[in-house]
């Protein structure tokens, strides 16, 4: 039921940089905040970015977010091997008064 | 620095009652203005958001969900519980649950995995 639509994969080499889309609608992205979150194999995911582009205390700002009408999107830059996870984005949707999640995007470092 | 930690039954079996309660250490789960959520994933696919409630008590469910879903907060135990009934095996998934502000989650529980089988 993800409502919000991800690349299913990107890469890069280490050092460089890779964005990861979110596209929403007017009933979601557009509307309300976004936020963005990494999981890595077999653990709970962890917040890297709320409120479209602030980041938590201990985020570095390697991680970035922006958002664009109906389109949010993640900024890792200075790519590390530990970077490899999938990410998630989220926001509410107005229409079903319930939090949606986007389909996933795992990044891979090359 | 508030942590969060899933309890319950790892296997449910079909068409009975999923039961899981989330224990609030290290602050009181009405202090601030906070929602508490659970969320879960299958195996392999993505985060589904199941609903949330306030300390107030009121609630907000995923409509997909909503006529299987009661989440319930418990003050005095400073926890918080989902119930899911009628499951399948399509509910089998790992439960997290996880506290809400600014309209995102920072805290989160370790999660639990649940197995809908008989």
């Amino acid at each position: 039921q993800s409502v919000l639509t991800q690349p299913p994969s990107v890469s890069a080499a280490p050092g460089q940089k890779v964005t990861i889309s979110c596209s929403g609608s007017s009933s979601n992205i557009e509307k309300t905040y976004v936020s963005w979150y990494q999981q890595l194999p077999g653990t709970a995911p962890k917040l890297l970015i709320y409120d479209n582009n602030q980041r938590p205390s201990g985020i570095p700002d390697r991680f970035s977010g922006s958002k664009s009408g109906t389109s949010a999107t993640l900024g890792i830059t200075g790519l590390q091997t530990g970077d490899e996870a999938d990410y998630y984005c989220a926001a509410w949707d107005s229409s079903l008064s319930a939090y949606v999640f986007g389909t996933g995007t795992k990044v891979t470092v090359l | 620095q508030v942590q969060l930690q899933e309890s319950g039954p790892g296997l449910v079996k079909p068409s009975q009652t999923l039961s899981l309660t989330c224990i609030v250490s290290g602050g009181s789960i009405s202090s601030g203005s906070f929602y508490w959520s659970w969320i879960r994933q299958p195996a392999g696919k993505g985060l589904e958001w199941i609903g949330r409630i306030y300390t107030s008590g009121s609630t907000n469910y995923n409509p997909s969900l909503k006529s299987r879903v009661t989440i319930s907060v418990d003050t005095s135990k400073n926890q918080f519980s989902l119930k899911l009934t009628y499951v399948t095996a399509a509910d089998t998934a790992v439960y997290y649950c996880a506290r809400e502000i600014s309209s995102s989650w920072l805290v989160w529980g370790q999660g639990t995995l649940v197995t809908v089988s008989s």
